[in-house]
């Protein structure tokens, strides 16, 4: 199983780039990176996902170097509604386990 | 469109008794995962149907079941309910392999 290793928290302010990476160590090769973002007591939602190397929507980017152990997500700009908890999310084929890791509680101070 | 949809939204029951949650995906989505979430942690994966078959299973006990209608909506019923079950419940429906999962709002069970 793929399991990943995030920050626990992190603290930002207004306006700046957020960088949050995820260690994923024993990723498949057929295996995607998925992101998400959740407030209390509500479901994840869908940031952003990816195989290799950048990806950009118009929320986020994902960087992912050439080993794929590791995924950074990057949040431009961001604003005090960005606080929440940011899972990476490995993604295997089907018949596998879908490993959340315990996520990175990003606080977003004015 | 409607996203994922979960029922109840809230659910309180006693030690030893069952429960069923449902889930209907999203229109065309024919994969429902199902994952616990206690509080503080991340979701833990128990199940995941596509095609109403089983296709992967979390390290959870018997007491934990489900199943995919022809409708692809789903069923989780977890048996002898332990204090330890109290938890967010949430379901997530993708159109297919690899494809991107789409959460519903969960079912906060608790059990007492």
């Amino acid at each position: 199983l793929a399991k990943t290793t995030q920050p626990i928290s992190m603290d930002s302010y207004e306006g700046q780039e957020v960088n949050i990476t995820c260690s994923h160590n024993n990723i498949a090769t057929n295996d995607y990176i998925t992101w998400y973002q959740q407030f209390p007591s509500q479901g994840p939602r869908f940031i952003i996902q990816g195989y290799k190397t950048k990806v950009t929507n118009e929320v986020a980017s994902l960087f992912i170097p050439a080993d794929r152990k590791s995924s950074t997500l990057s949040l431009p700009r961001v604003s005090l509604s960005d606080t929440a908890v940011y899972y990476c999310l490995v993604d295997p084929l089907y018949g596998q386990n879908f490993v959340f890791g315990p996520g990175t509680r990003l606080s977003v101070l004015p | 469109d409607a996203g994922v949809t979960q029922s109840p939204t809230h659910l309180i029951k006693t030690r030893g008794q069952h429960v069923t949650l449902r889930c209907s995906p999203i229109s065309g989505h024919k994969s429902v995962s199902w994952y616990q979430q206690v509080l503080g942690q991340g979701p833990q994966f128990i199940f995941q149907y596509y095609e109403k078959e089983e296709r992967g299973r979390g390290n959870f006990p018997d007491r934990f079941s489900a199943r995919q209608f022809p409708n692809y909506s789903s069923e989780l019923n977890v048996n002898a309910l332990l204090l330890g079950d109290s938890a967010l419940y949430l379901c997530a429906s993708s159109s297919g392999a690899q494809e991107t999962q789409y959460f519903g709002p969960g079912t906060r069970l608790l059990v007492l």
